[in-house]
C-alpha cells in the first residue's frame, strides 16, 4: 500500500514565523502536491512538483514556497505565517503517468495565532 | 464555470437504501475519473477510480461514468452509518503533472 506520511497531525505556531511542513511518501512516487482545505472552499492546490529540484505553482501559491531535494520528500515552507493560513494542509503523491491516483497523507491541522 | 460541480448536501438516506451521489465537469478532454471518501477530520481516501463510459462496480460501491454528458457518479448500495462522510469527486487534467481538479464534495449521512 503507498504511505504519505506528513510529519505533524496537528500544529501550531505564532503569527511571523517560519514554519515547516514535511511530507514523505514510500512508494517511489514522481509527483508530489501540496494542498489546503478550507470549509467550503474545497482543496486548494499550493504547489506541486514532478521531479526532484523541480517545483510549479497552483492555484494559491502566494505565502508559501517548497523543496524537494529528495524524490520521497516534499516540504512546505510558511515564509512568514499568518492567521489567514490557519488551515488543514495535506500532501499527496502519485505516479507521473496520466491517469493516476493521488494519494494523500493523514493531512496537518495548522493554527497561526 | 467550475471545472468540476457536486452537490453539496447534505444529502440524507436511511440505512439499506441507495445513496446516489453526482458530479459534472467541464473540461471534455478529461480520461480519468476519481472517487474518495473524507470523513470528518480526516484525508481523502480513494475508492473507486473508472476511465471508460459505463458503470464499475467494487463492492457495494458502483461508478458511472457518461462522457457524452460530462457526468460521473457514485452508487453506495445497502448504505451502512459508517458510510456517512464527505464523497469528493476528481477529474484529471490534461496538463501539468497528473493534476487533478476537484469538486469540494457531497456530505452523505446515512440514518440508522
Amino acid at each position: 500500500d503507498v504511505k504519505v506520511t506528513q510529519s505533524s497531525r496537528y500544529l501550531v505556531k505564532r503569527t511571523g514565523e517560519k514554519v515547516f511542513l514535511e511530507c514523505v511518501q514510500d512508494m517511489d512516487h514522481e509527483n508530489m502536491f501540496w494542498y489546503r482545505q478550507d470549509p467550503g472552499l474545497g482543496l486548494r492546490l499550493i504547489y506541486f512538483s514532478y521531479d526532484v529540484k523541480m517545483k510549479e505553482k497552483g492555484d494559491i501559491p502566494e505565502g508559501y514556497s517548497v523543496s524537494r531535494e529528495k524524490k520521497e520528500r516534499f516540504s512546505l515552507i510558511l515564509e512568514s505565517a499568518s492567521t489567514n493560513q490557519t488551515s488543514m494542509y495535506l500532501c499527496a503523491s502519485s505516479l507521473r503517468q496520466m491517469g493516476q491516483p493521488q494519494h494523500f497523507g493523514d493531512g496537518t491541522r495548522l493554527s497561526i495565532l | 464555470q467550475k471545472e468540476v460541480e457536486q452537490n453539496s448536501g447534505p444529502l440524507s438516506v436511511p440505512e439499506g437504501a441507495i445513496a446516489s451521489l453526482n458530479c459534472t465537469y467541464s473540461d471534455r478532454g478529461s480520461q480519468s475519473f476519481f472517487w474518495y471518501r473524507q470523513y470528518s477530520g480526516k484525508s481523502p481516501e480513494l475508492i473507486m477510480f473508472i476511465y471508460s463510459n459505463g458503470d464499475k462496480e467494487d463492492g457495494r460501491f458502483t461508478a458511472q461514468l457518461n462522457k457524452a454528458s460530462q457526468y460521473v457518479s457514485l452508487l453506495i448500495r445497502d448504505s451502512q452509518p459508517s458510510d456517512s462522510a464527505t464523497y469528493l469527486c476528481a477529474v484529471n487534467h490534461q496538463t501539468g503533472a497528473n493534476n487533478l481538479f476537484f469538486g469540494t464534495g457531497t456530505r452523505l449521512t446515512v440514518i440508522p
